[in-house]
């Protein structure tokens, strides 16, 4: 089992609506968890962090840590087609060192 | 630039030749690390640093990888003898902190490395 399970996708929206990204982890020490987008061809970009249960809010972004259920996801309201792209979850275990273990990405279209 | 800068942006080996991927953090971050990302994957993680002692290096598929970041500051990924399988992008990513919760990496570019 990895650490980090990702719906590979491809996810489809139409502009507009809401895309809902979800993420599994199987350490239940772990952290931190973290949303990184990735435009193809390009480097991962951090969007968010959260390390507490409940909702934590960016703009468009919100993202969700259930610890009990160690269910991490990553909605994007009012989306866009400059939202495509790859999101990439993260997760910092508790034990170790600094690095993250990183699920295989969601590939999100927004459809004008 | 204030980012993770590496180089070079892109590699061609043939298969056996020996390679040098360089990574230059942003200025005053403390932990380094280095990825390998293949073909619609996810990075993994290879192996991590902080300044110039190497904590971590529990990814590095073979012995021939090895990485070393003698100062503290620029790193390098070299790979010897190369194989087709090592054909991915690799990322050097850097972070502030040294073991706090929610440092987060910054990502270079990457090098794209192909092995023909």
């Amino acid at each position: 089992q990895k650490e980090v399970e990702q719906n590979s996708g491809p996810l489809s929206v139409p502009e507009g609506a809401i895309a809902s990204l979800n993420c599994t982890y199987s350490d239940r020490g772990s952290q931190s968890f973290f949303w990184y987008r990735q435009y193809s061809g390009k480097s991962p970009e951090l969007i968010m962090f959260i390390y507490s249960n409940g909702d934590k809010e960016d703009g468009r972004f919100t993202a969700q840590l259930n610890k009990a259920s160690q269910y991490v996801s990553l909605l994007i309201r009012d989306s866009q087609p400059s939202d495509s792209a790859t999101y990439l979850c993260a997760v910092k275990l508790k034990t170790g060192a600094n690095n993250l273990f990183f699920g295989t990405g969601t590939r999100l279209t927004v459809i004008p | 630039g204030a980012g993770v800068s590496q180089s070079p942006r892109y590699k061609v080996a043939k298969r056996g030749q020996d390679v040098a991927l360089r990574c230059d953090p942003i200025s005053g971050h403390v932990s380094l690390f280095w990825y390998q990302q293949a073909l619609g994957q996810g990075p993994e993680f290879l192996t991590y640093f902080q300044n110039e002692a190497q904590l971590d290096k529990s990814g590095l598929p073979s012995d021939r990888f090895f990485a070393e970041r003698p100062e503290g500051s620029v790193s390098t990924l070299k790979i010897q003898r190369t194989q087709q399988e090592d054909s991915a992008v690799y990322l050097c990513a850097s972070s502030l902190g040294y073991r706090d919760q929610v440092s987060p990496l910054h990502f270079g570019n990457g090098t794209r490395l192909t092995v023909t």
